[in-house]
């Protein structure tokens, strides 16, 4: 299995723009999870799904962003409009029933200037 | 509201030498534990994971072990090397169905 993957990698965008992050989770893990990570914070759990589900979302910050998992396969987080303050490393992660633990992605690193 | 700690938050030591990170959670009730190692600019890689009926895990140069009822876990790296150098985090799992609780993360250096 490729693990869990997530483009871009980088991303460079303008306040104000629309940003799209992408997640593919590992096949047949039916959790998946979107953490954001900064030097300030440290990673905080956003939103995260269960069969595709969302189940909690109550670390999204507030309404510009919002997440989507039309199947098992890929997941979305979508940042609308974009401010510099959304700058952050944002993960992705997948399991399957919790005591197996997680598998994170690579991240992307997203820069608002 | 379960709160996790890690101490020390940075670590500095000479190659070949044994060290122990450490990670206390406030809630004792917590169903697993996992310990992550984070290169600069990378993604999280799994380390050990305790589940809530374990006491300890081990591979390689790496030994968790877990004491729910103190609300303590330590990471023992053995021989360290150059290449150990990262920052590493634990992650506690209150429950099977509910959200996981990161600590802040020990950044450790390894120097030749």
């Amino acid at each position: 299995d490729a693990g869990v993957i997530q483009s871009p990698r980088h991303e460079v965008t303008e306040m104000g723009q629309e940003v799209t992050l992408r997640c593919k989770p590992i096949s047949g893990h039916d959790y998946l999870f979107w953490y954001r990570q900064t030097m300030m914070r440290g990673l905080e759990l956003l939103i995260y799904f269960n069969n595709n589900v969302p189940i909690d979302d109550s670390g999204m910050p507030e309404d510009r962003f919002s997440a989507k998992m039309p199947n098992a396969s890929f997941s979305t987080l979508k940042i609308q409009p974009s401010e510099p303050r959304d700058s952050a490393v944002y993960f992705c992660a997948s399991s399957t029933e919790r005591s197996y633990g997680y598998t994170f992605g690579s991240g992307t690193r997203l820069t608002v200037v | 509201k379960q709160e996790v700690t890690q101490i020390p938050a940075a670590l500095s030591v000479p190659e070949g030498e044994n060290l122990v990170l450490n990670c206390s959670f406030t809630d004792s009730a917590i169903y697993n534990l996992q310990w992550f190692r984070q290169d600069p600019g990378k993604g999280l890689t799994s380390l050990l994971l305790i589940q809530s009926s374990q006491r300890e895990q081990t591979s390689g140069r790496l030994n968790a072990s877990l004491d729910k009822s103190s609300g303590r876990s330590t990471l023992y790296i053995a021989a360290s090397q150059p290449g150990d150098s990262a920052t590493y985090l634990c992650a506690v799992f209150r429950t099977s169905y509910d959200k996981v609780i990161f600590g802040p993360g020990t950044s450790l250096s390894v120097i030749p």
